[in-house]
């Protein structure tokens, strides 16, 4: 079965600093990769979405990488802002139609 | 106005009464899940459907049914069977496995 790890589980750091989450999983057989930010108490938000054949995804100040072979996939914020303070989660999709695999998250605060 | 709804955001029932959340999305899409969150913990697949009439279970189904008889509709009924029925309950949908946008979920309290 899937298993998605997210570490850390949290982080802190200063406004304006660039960062990265982790995401790794252990079965390189995905359809794709999706990152999503969470805010306290509400649904997920979709911020990137990585097709198994892409290596990597931008909008905006975030970029998203995928390594399928080593199964690892990277989230980069950059020029982080106070807004940016939510739970960030990623999801893989296996070729298990329709089934998606959840790592428990990275709660980032960024501090002004 | 395109998206997913959840009703009501919150719920509270006594243990032993079987409850329906509602999830209606109106973006044309054939899949929809459910999810359960607990707290520090990501999310765990309930049940899913790919089309109408049809859907399976997902990792955490006991104490859990649901429907599909329309589109745009899929109900998720936590029966008094679940034992541990107090979480945060997630609806998504997605077309045929692609990008997956949730609801803003329900918050279920059984004491």
């Amino acid at each position: 079965k899937q298993e998605v790890t997210q570490i850390p589980a949290a982080l802190s750091v200063p406004e304006g600093e660039n960062l990265v989450l982790n995401c790794s999983f252990t079965d390189s057989a995905i359809y794709n990769l999706q990152w999503f930010r969470q805010d306290p108490g509400k649904g997920l938000t979709s911020l990137l979405l990585i097709q198994s054949s892409q290596r990597e995804q931008t909008s905006g100040r975030l970029n998203a990488s995928l390594d399928k072979s080593s199964g690892r996939s990277t989230l980069y914020i950059a020029a982080s802002q106070p807004g940016d303070s939510a739970t960030y989660l990623c999801a893989v999709r296996g070729y298990n139609f329709n089934k998606f695999y959840f790592g428990s998250g990275t709660k980032l605060n960024v501090k002004p | 106005d395109g998206g997913i709804t959840q009703s009501p955001k919150y719920l509270f029932r006594k243990e032993g009464q079987n409850v329906t959340l509602s999830c209606e999305q109106n973006l044309n899409h054939d899949a929809m899940y459910w999810y359960r969150q607990d707290p520090g913990q990501g999310l765990r697949l309930i049940y899913y459907s790919q089309i109408v009439n049809d859907f399976q279970k997902g990792d955490i189904a006991e104490g859990y049914s649901v429907s599909r008889e329309k589109k745009e509709s899929f109900p998720l009924t936590v029966t008094s069977a679940q034992k541990n029925p107090t979480a945060f309950y997630l609806c998504a949908s997605s077309m045929s496995g692609d990008e997956q946008y949730f609801g803003p979920g329900t918050r279920l309290t059984v004491t």
